[in-house]
């Protein structure tokens, strides 16, 4: 079946812009992840919805960072005046159960010029 | 908070040597323990797990014990191919339930021929 997706596959926007970034979990999945991969940082996690509401959105780094699900299944993280910092990889992962073996996207490279 | 931390790269081997990847972790209780791997130009894949002290992960020739005593989960494999050529993340998840993965920084693992 299909996996998880992600759009777009790269986006560069230059800085002060507002930018959207889509994940489409598998089909089914209620839990759903947003986390960053930055050069040198690793994986950090975002924010985590379970259905639509979001239980833990500690990761954000500033409130600048927003995401929203809406019908248990598209999420939207969107990310307002963009600075070179927010440059990274987005990925989102979706599981069956709230601690179910998470799918990964291929990610959305973000580049802030 | 919890946290994991591997071995620097990047690595390089020759095909058919042995490859260590060194993980360690910081956490309360006993968390899931997780190698993912992220070949070329393709998302991140959960590549094997444990889930309790002694529990042994393994999958495509890779292995990783589950040490409570030494709060290690070293990756293992005894004859490295070039196709296995790819950045190698440990990752735990904590045992209280719905939480994120915290992931290690990563290690680049290239093997030549």
């Amino acid at each position: 079946g299909a996996g998880v997706s992600q759009s777009p596959s790269n986006k560069v926007t230059e800085k002060g812009k507002d930018v959207e970034l889509r994940c489409d979990p598998i089909s089914g999945h209620t839990a759903l992840y947003w986390y960053r991969q930055s050069l040198g940082q690793g994986l950090e996690f975002l924010i985590y919805f379970q259905g639509n509401s979001a239980p833990d959105k500690s990761g954000l780094p500033s409130d600048r960072f927003s995401a929203e699900r809406t019908g248990g299944s598209v999420s939207t993280l969107t990310i307002q005046r963009t600075q070179q910092e927010d440059s990274a990889v987005y990925l989102c992962a979706s599981s069956l159960l709230g601690d179910g073996e998470q799918y990964f996207g291929p990610g959305t490279r973000l580049t802030v010029t | 908070g919890d946290s994991v931390t591997q071995m620097e790269g990047p690595v390089t081997l020759s095909e058919e040597a042995f490859l260590t990847i060194n993980c360690t972790y910081t956490a309360t209780g006993y968390p899931s323990l997780f190698w993912y791997v992220q070949y070329p130009g393709e998302g991140l894949q959960l590549l094997l797990k444990a889930t309790k002290a002694d529990d042994k992960g393994s999958n495509k020739g890779f292995e990783a014990t589950y040490r409570k005593e030494t709060t290690s989960f070293h990756l293992e494999k005894g004859s490295v191919q070039v196709s296995d050529s790819a950045v190698y993340f440990c990752a735990l998840r904590s045992p209280s339930g719905n939480t994120p993965l915290v992931f290690g920084k990563g290690t680049r693992l290239s093997v030549i021929a």
